[in-house]
């Protein structure tokens, strides 16, 4: 069925450093969530993105829709250790929400 | 309020044992969903129920049964488990089904011994 594959599977990155995980999907999305899970936590709704090539920021977090809707990515610009965690993305199939495998954040200090 | 609060957050329950996992949420959203999360994996879905009705079930072994008594409320009830079903079940919902924004809950770290 459709999935979103999701990558790299883990990132370490230094504090202050930059960081990007992307979407990818075989077929048109309808729209693309992202979600953040901290160590310990339960996943946290960040954003919803739907239109083609739609960019929206959050602080220091940026997030693209691809132009033809089949992926997406999250920038991070100056990573803390506030950070840390795994990022999914997520898609709408059949009434149902379907998560990426996730990126695992790993801030060194 | 925008929460979505599940009881117990931790349970240990052996193999013999009925158990259940309770979910509220007063937002007024009209979809409920139980998912199943293991270390390291992305959140896995279990069940949709949509105004108060089971919409998808993924297939989940009949030892795990929904229920959801009220808009508010999702229960999962848990019956003759096994030690691989020991997860972390998280509860979320959305204004209606297949919603583009999900609140999760803390979710319910369950060990079968």
């Amino acid at each position: 069925g459709q999935q979103v594959m999701q990558i790299p599977q883990y990132q370490h990155v230094q504090e202050g450093e930059d960081f990007t995980t992307y979407c990818n999907s075989s077929t048109t999305l309808s729209n693309i969530q992202w979600y953040k899970q901290r160590p310990g936590g339960h996943p946290v709704f960040l954003i919803q993105l739907v239109k083609s090539g739609e960019v929206k920021k959050q602080k220091r977090l940026t997030f693209q829709f691809g132009e033809a809707k089949k992926n997406s990515s999250l920038h991070i610009t100056a990573t803390q250790t506030t950070d840390v965690g795994t990022y999914f993305c997520a898609m709408n199939r059949d009434d149902k929400i379907i998560f990426g495998k996730g990126t695992r954040l790993h801030i060194l200090p | 309020d925008t929460e979505v609060t599940q009881t117990p957050k931790h349970l240990v329950m052996g193999m013999t044992n009925k158990k259940s996992l309770k979910c509220e949420q007063h937002m007024g959203h009209r979809a409920m969903y139980w998912y199943k999360q293991k270390a390291k994996k992305p959140p896995e879905l279990m069940f949709v129920y949509s105004y108060e009705k089971l919409s998808i079930n993924e297939s989940v072994p009949s030892r795990f049964s929904p229920e959801c008594p009220n808009s508010s409320l999702l229960n999962l009830h848990l019956h003759a488990l096994q030690p691989e079903d020991s997860a972390l079940y998280l509860c979320a919902s959305s204004q209606v089904i297949g919603g583009k924004k999900a609140f999760f809950g803390q979710g319910t770290r369950l060990t079968v011994v």
